[in-house]
């Protein structure tokens, strides 16, 4: 049973756009989200997380939305560049729980 | 300041072979984590630690070992390899500290490959 679900495998945008890439989960016990950017044959870098108590949190380009009685969040990354072009994880973490639940990831290409 | 550094970045085992992955911290974090990533899939957690000398089962422990002798060390060991451990495996770790968030630093990632 997949708790945390990205359900584009990939999302090509043009560079200046905006690119929205999404994320649901199943666990209502998750309270904790984050997103992590990964380049190939690197470890994934930690790019912004959001907590269940705000439905928005912004840091610099990088916006993650949660709507949590749709149990579904977004990262929206404002204006796309090439630079971005990676694979994107959601992950969710219940409070008191050490695990981290990833999506399978959403591999974002931007065009020049 | 290294940040999360795994050892080796490569390896090739044959069936029933043994081997230690090692991750290492330079950031003083408590918590520590050892994941797997395979194709298409999100990583899944394999054990973790919170704090030295202390290990506990993840998502998907079954086939592997940890040990936390030092506080900025943790091992991964496959005792016999099978071809189902044929996987990226990945280390993290975090401070512990109240109040901060769960933002977990991930080191670059052992690539194992089981024949």
């Amino acid at each position: 049973d997949q708790q945390v679900k990205q359900n584009s495998p990939s999302l090509s945008v043009q560079e200046g756009r905006i690119s929205i890439l999404n994320c649901d989960y199943t666990n209502s016990m998750f309270d904790y989200f984050l997103w992590y950017k990964k380049y190939p044959a690197e470890g994934p870098t930690f790019l912004i997380s959001i907590s269940s108590i705000k439905d928005k949190n912004e840091d610099g380009r990088f916006t993650v939305f949660l709507n949590k009685s749709a149990k579904h969040l977004s990262l929206h990354i404002v204006p796309s560049q090439p630079g971005d072009s990676a694979v994107y994880f959601c992950a969710a973490s219940a409070s008191g729980s050490e695990k981290l639940v990833f999506g399978k990831g959403t591999k974002l290409t931007v065009n020049p | 300041n290294a940040g999360v550094t795994q050892t080796p970045k490569f390896r090739v085992l044959k069936t029933g072979q043994s081997m230690t992955l090692l991750c290492a911290q330079d950031m003083n974090h408590e918590y520590m984590y050892w994941y797997r990533q395979d194709p298409g899939m999100g990583l899944r957690l394999i054990h973790y630690s919170v704090g030295e000398g202390t290990t506990a089962k993840g998502e998907v422990p079954d086939g592997y070992n940890v040990s936390r002798l030092k506080k900025q060390n943790f091992l991964l060991g496959l005792e016999s390899a099978a071809p189902s451990q044929t996987s990226v495996y990945f280390c993290a770790s975090r401070d512990g500290l109240a109040g901060r968030g769960y933002d977990p630093y991930f080191g670059p990632g052992t690539r194992l490959t089981v024949l």
